[in-house]
């Protein structure tokens, strides 16, 4: 299968923001997403980008996608301890119709 | 945006009995619906895929005769533990990929946790 990394863990204070990074390998990946998951339930769709996009901007989420480093951010801007969450990146195989998750990122938005 | 429901949230069932999970698409046709499997603190590992009227496609590694899943219509699938014993316990989610003209969604059920004792 594919490879997604992500970072396991970001710490910010509150008001600062926050940058999730994110690594993939599917050089043929058409989409790619942020999902937020807080504790004990299921995933969120934040937001996704088409990957001739560079980047998306929804209100305070920006996305940033560099295709060639095959590199996914998404940056939260003044981040609210309501953001405390796991974010997952996934990217989507449209030709093996399979999405394929990184390991998540724990952020603590510190009071 | 689209909704996702899974049911049920909390399950505990006896060793050796089965249980089912449900997943519905509330407000759209699903093209496909995936089940996945998580475990404390990690990522989701996919367990199998499902399309409406044909039968599910297994990740290695997961037994099909223990996880049966049933894609009855474009807005349902069902997900049975059958025998189920303690180290099944664990969070399922559900996803249904929603095809919108040139976009590809993915939206994700509540989740459900199932503890076996």
């Amino acid at each position: 299968g594919e490879d997604v990394e992500q970072s396991l863990f970001l710490s910010v204070r509150e008001g600062d923001s926050s940058v999730i990074n994110c690594t993939y390998t599917d050089s043929s990946s058409t989409y790619l997403y942020w999902y937020k998951q807080e504790p004990g339930a299921g995933l969120q769709l934040l937001t996704y980008i088409f990957s001739n996009m560079d980047m998306k901007q929804d209100q305070r989420l920006t996305v940033l996608l560099n295709k060639k480093d095959k590199h996914l951010s998404l940056r939260i801007a003044d981040t609210q301890t309501g953001d405390s969450a796991i974010y997952f990146c996934a990217e989507f195989d449209t030709g093996g119709n399979q999405f394929y998750f990184g390991t998540g990122t724990s952020l603590t938005v510190i009071p | 945006g689209a909704v996702v429901s899974q049911h049920p949230s909390r399950v505990i069932c006896k060793s050796g009995t089965s249980v089912k999970i449900e997943c519905r698409s509330l407000d759209f046709q699903a093209t496909t619906m995936f089940w996945y499997r998580q475990f404390p603190k990690k990522s989701l590992m996919l367990m199998a895929t499902s399309n409406e009227g044909s039968k599910a496609t297994y990740e290695q590694g997961v037994e099909k005769d223990k996880f049966l899943i049933n894609h009855a219509s474009l807005t349902l699938s069902t997900l049975t533990v059958t025998s189920a014993h303690p180290e099944d316990s664990s969070f399922y989610i559900c996803s249904a990929r929603w095809d919108r003209g040139l976009n590809t969604e993915a939206f994700f059920g509540q989740g459900t946790r199932l503890t076996v004792v």
